[in-house]
């Protein structure tokens, strides 16, 4: 049972390109959540979602942000024109219901 | 909301000594998880002990344990017998029950442990 897939592992952007970060759930796992972390700090929560649904967006950024998990295939972090402040590393998290997630080797996103 | 906080931003031990990273936490329910997380270099995020709140014992996971005061709103992670291996950031974290709330988790900002030889 493969772990959390996030890909890329690196990914480089010009300010106002749109950004992709994709993340593959353990198999079995319909609960997925991204977070955002900057340098020298924790983790902070974005968005929480069940497969076709967004349970929680209480952490997206009201703008230019966007997540999905779709019925079939990973779920999609997008981040539209994107900015220097959006430079940062990027988990998701899986977890079946009611179990401790467990997390993926991250997107580390530069906006140059 | 709840908060967690990590008062020591670095900490430093000595190989095969005993090492305590400090944890609080500021909520209004009664029934919660807790959480120590390891981040070393490779980033990745490793769940290194879990703990109810409703459960009187504290967790223990081999070299690594917990002093959880439900009162006082703490929870320390204590490592025995450090390695080089367990040279890390270290990150608290609350999640509430999925009755009560978004199981989203709230992160400390994290303590940076070195391990001497």
């Amino acid at each position: 049972n493969a772990g959390v897939m996030q890909n890329p592992r690196h990914l480089v952007r010009r300010r106002g390109q749109e950004a992709r970060l994709r993340c593959s759930p353990m198999k079995g796992h319909s609960h997925v959540y991204w977070y955002r972390q900057l340098p020298e700090e924790g983790l902070k929560f974005m968005v929480y979602l069940q497969k076709e649904n967004i349970i929680d967006e209480s952490g997206m950024p009201k703008e230019r942000f966007s997540a999905e998990f779709p019925k079939e295939g990973p779920s999609i972090l997008r981040i539209q024109q994107v900015v220097r402040g959006d430079s940062a590393a990027y988990f998701c998290a899986s977890s079946p219901m009611d179990r401790n997630p467990f997390f993926g080797q991250g997107t580390r996103l530069t906006v140059v | 909301a709840q908060t967690v906080t990590q008062s020591q931003p670095e900490m430093s031990v000595q190989e095969a000594e005993t090492v305590t990273l400090s944890c609080t936490y500021d909520t209004s329910e009664s029934d919660y998880y807790l959480f120590w997380y390891k981040q070393p270099p490779s980033r990745q995020m490793i769940l290194v002990i879990r703990q109810e709140a409703y459960k009187q014992q504290n967790a223990t996971e081999n070299r690594f344990s917990v002093n959880f005061q439900k009162a006082a709103k703490s929870f320390s992670l204590k490592i025995s017998d450090s390695q080089l291996g367990d040279a890390a950031m270290y990150f608290c974290a609350y999640r509430s029950l999925p009755s009560g709330g978004s199981e989203k988790l709230v992160f400390g900002k994290g303590t940076k442990l070195t391990v001497n030889p």
